[in-house]
């Protein structure tokens, strides 16, 4: 069964610090797997997204790398911003129309 | 280039009645695809048009429908409202599904009372 975890949960972090969110996907076959972040009560908005064959692409102070091998998934975030709360949801593609499989999200804040 | 646009952005309807919402995608892109949100649930998928043609379905109950028209505006209806079909109901556009990177509307925030 396809499937996404995604971890922590819910993350708090000060202003200007670093985090690392998590994803693991049980997706297969794998086309490629994309991160968005969503503030709460609009649409998610991409931020990358990654084929198999890419370990690294970033996105301004957003970094997400990708192990294909062992189905799991980061996005790291530096020197936080205010602007960065909302939630961080992972999606792998499975390569077949519409079988795109949402995680739940890891919900971010951050405090001054 | 117009980003995706949704109406209304919020609604209020009460059980038993039937809803209609409106996606307005982005300029040339030809697939349409509807999810529903609830609180602490991940983006459900409800189902995807592509010219047209309703082209994959996810597993929700009939009373959920969609059709796209030619000009690939998509309209979403739900019939016999429950309670439990309150949700921010997304939709998102691309070129051509399956791939292409998604590009989502604000949402139709959806109370049924």
């Amino acid at each position: 069964k396809n499937q996404v975890e995604q971890s922590p949960q819910s993350l708090i972090i000060l202003e200007g610090k670093n985090c690392t969110l998590q994803c693991n996907y049980t997706v297969s076959p794998f086309s490629n797997l994309r991160w968005y972040k969503q503030d709460t009560g609009r649409g998610p908005v991409s931020l990358t997204i990654m084929t198999f064959s890419e370990n690294t692409k970033s996105n301004g102070r957003y970094t997400a790398t990708l192990d294909a091998d062992t189905k799991q998934s980061s996005l790291h975030i530096t020197a936080s911003q205010l602007s960065d709360s909302a939630s961080y949801i992972c999606v792998p593609y499975g390569g077949s129309q519409g079988n795109l499989i949402f995680g739940k999200g890891t919900k971010l804040s951050v405090k001054p | 280039k117009a980003g995706v646009t949704q109406t209304p952005r919020y609604l209020i309807k009460t059980r038993g009645q039937q809803v209609t919402l409106s996606c307005s995608p982005i300029s040339g892109h030809r697939s349409v695809s509807w999810y529903q949100q609830t609180p602490g649930q991940g983006l459900q998928f409800l189902f995807e048009y592509f010219s047209e043609t309703q082209r994959n379905k996810g597993n929700f109950p009939g009373r959920f429908s969609g059709r796209q028209f030619s000009n690939s505006r998509s309209e979403m209806n739900v019939s016999t409202l429950e309670l439990g079909d309150s949700a921010l109901y997304l939709c998102a556009s691309s070129l051509a599904g399956g791939g292409y990177e998604q590009f989502f509307g604000p949402g139709t925030r959806l109370t049924v009372l």
